[in-house]
């Protein structure tokens, strides 16, 4: 089956810095990477998801790159802010169309520090 | 539309004992998924109904069962719960179709088995 490994477990930035959450997968078939952010003590969402097709995908401050050859994916986050504290998940999917079986990392817990 | 709901929120139970969480959404969605949060070890996938009528096994299905009792409706049962279940639990759901991946997730159940 499908092993997402997510880097680093904890990262702690200024206020204004950006942070970079790293990912690696397993299976060459899946081709759907998905980030959730989750505050503490509430459900993840979707911030941002790439597919394969697609290298880079930007929304705001936030930015996912994909490198399907090597088979790993990087969130970024320009122009850090205090909400922008929580714990992040980077997940891969086989998409086959219809329903997706998502294997997630570990998370990252980002502490932006005012 | 109230999303995803989940009962109940908190429950404390006995090695041995039986219980059924709840979860419904009301977004018309096809698939829907049940996960498992420890601490540093991310969402594992306990089981997912890909469509009405069809159950599968995630990652770490042992120790549970599952019924997807409609379209809107997907319960986990602990047959003989055991302290290595406790746990957070967050169901989830999908449109499960070609034009979205997104998974909704549920605001969790915190289980402690003693």
């Amino acid at each position: 089956g499908e092993n997402v490994e997510q880097h680093p477990s904890t990262l702690s930035v200024q206020e204004g810095d950006s942070a970079v959450i790293k990912c690696t997968y397993s299976d060459s078939a899946s081709n759907y990477f998905p980030w959730y952010k989750q505050e503490l003590g509430k459900r993840p969402q979707l911030i941002i998801d790439i597919r394969s097709n697609v290298g880079e995908k930007k929304d705001q401050r936030i930015a996912v790159t994909l490198n399907k050859t090597a088979k790993h994916f990087s969130l970024h986050i320009t122009e850090t802010q205090p909400e922008d504290s929580a714990v992040y998940f980077c997940a891969a999917s086989p998409y086959s169309g219809g329903y997706q079986k998502v294997t997630f990392g570990t998370g990252t817990k980002l502490q932006v520090i005012p | 539309n109230a999303g995803v709901t989940q009962t109940p929120k908190f429950q404390v139970l006995k090695t041995g004992q039986s219980m059924t969480l709840q979860c419904a959404q009301d977004m018309n969605h096809n698939s829907m998924y049940w996960y498992r949060q420890d601490p540093g070890m991310g969402l594992r996938l306990i089981y997912y109904s890909a469509s009405e009528g069809t159950t599968d096994k995630g990652e770490v299905p042992n120790g549970y069962n599952v019924s997807r009792l409609n379209k809107r409706e997907f319960s986990l049962r602990l047959e003989s719960a055991a302290p290595s279940q406790t746990s957070v639990y967050f169901c989830a759901s999908s449109p499960g179709t070609s034009s979205s991946n997104e998974q909704f997730f549920g605001p969790g159940t915190r289980l402690t088995v003693l």
